[in-house]
């Protein structure tokens, strides 16, 4: 278990450019999420998938952002057209189904800060 | 909707002494609730959660919190504090998502500082 691992940590990029995020998460959990933190704020739900399937996305996950998560395993999180409001940390996260929804316990990755000059 | 509130932004305490941070939940049916912790520049950190049963749990770091289902509050408590405390501390509620995901709404967060 490596747990959940973000890149790149840090993006640094000029406003209108597109960036995209990779997510790899714990091996055996089959549930990955999408939150974003801007500074002072706790995360953000924007997405979930189970498996393959992208299950719930929020009414943050504007049409310029989409994510995949092509083989149930890592996730990609692409923005087009940054605007300077896209900064932020972009956390992933995964869990393992068991039980009931309460049983779904996150693991969160370290995140990937983006800045958009 | 559910919502969560950390009336405090920051908190200063002395190594050694307690500690208790503030949390309380808006959610309309039995809340799933967390505290998760955040080092500067790191991912967030399970502390401890709640389900259901005995409303006082025990987490790692020595860290424990109390549901009190009448004041809609999830408090987290440390009998005494270490400097590798200072953090950003984080308290959640979750619900489901459909296909059975947990999603979590988090607090605006507490600013812990350990002072020596």
């Amino acid at each position: 278990d490596t747990g959940v691992s973000q890149n790149p940590r840090h993006k640094i990029t000029k406003r209108g450019q597109n960036v995209t995020f990779r997510c790899d998460p714990i091996s055996e959990h089959n549930r990955l999420y999408w939150y974003r933190q801007t500074l002072g704020q706790g995360p953000e739900f924007l997405t979930y998938f189970q498996n393959e399937a992208q299950l719930e996305k929020s009414r943050l996950l504007s049409d310029r952002f989409s994510a995949e998560r092509p083989k149930g395993s890592f996730s990609t999180l692409e923005i087009q057209r940054t605007e300077q409001g896209d900064s932020a940390m972009y956390l992933c996260a995964s869990s393992l189904a068991s039980g009931g929804a309460g049983a779904n316990v996150l693991t969160f990755g370290a995140g990937s800060r983006l800045t958009v000059l | 909707a559910q919502s969560v509130t950390q009336p405090d932004i920051h908190i200063t305490v002395s190594e050694g002494a307690s500690l208790e941070l503030r949390c309380n939940y808006s959610y309309g049916a039995t809340p799933y609730l967390f505290w998760y912790v955040q080092s500067p520049g790191q991912g967030l950190q399970l502390l401890l959660k709640y389900f259901s049963g005995d409303t006082l749990v025990q987490g790692i770091k020595g860290f424990e919190a109390e549901f009190k289902r009448s004041q809609s509050s999830f408090n987290l408590r440390k009998p005494s504090v270490h400097w590798s405390d200072a953090a950003e501390y984080f308290c959640a509620v979750g619900g489901g998502l459909t296909g059975g995901g947990n999603k979590l709404t988090f607090g605006t967060g507490t600013q812990l500082k350990v002072e020596l």
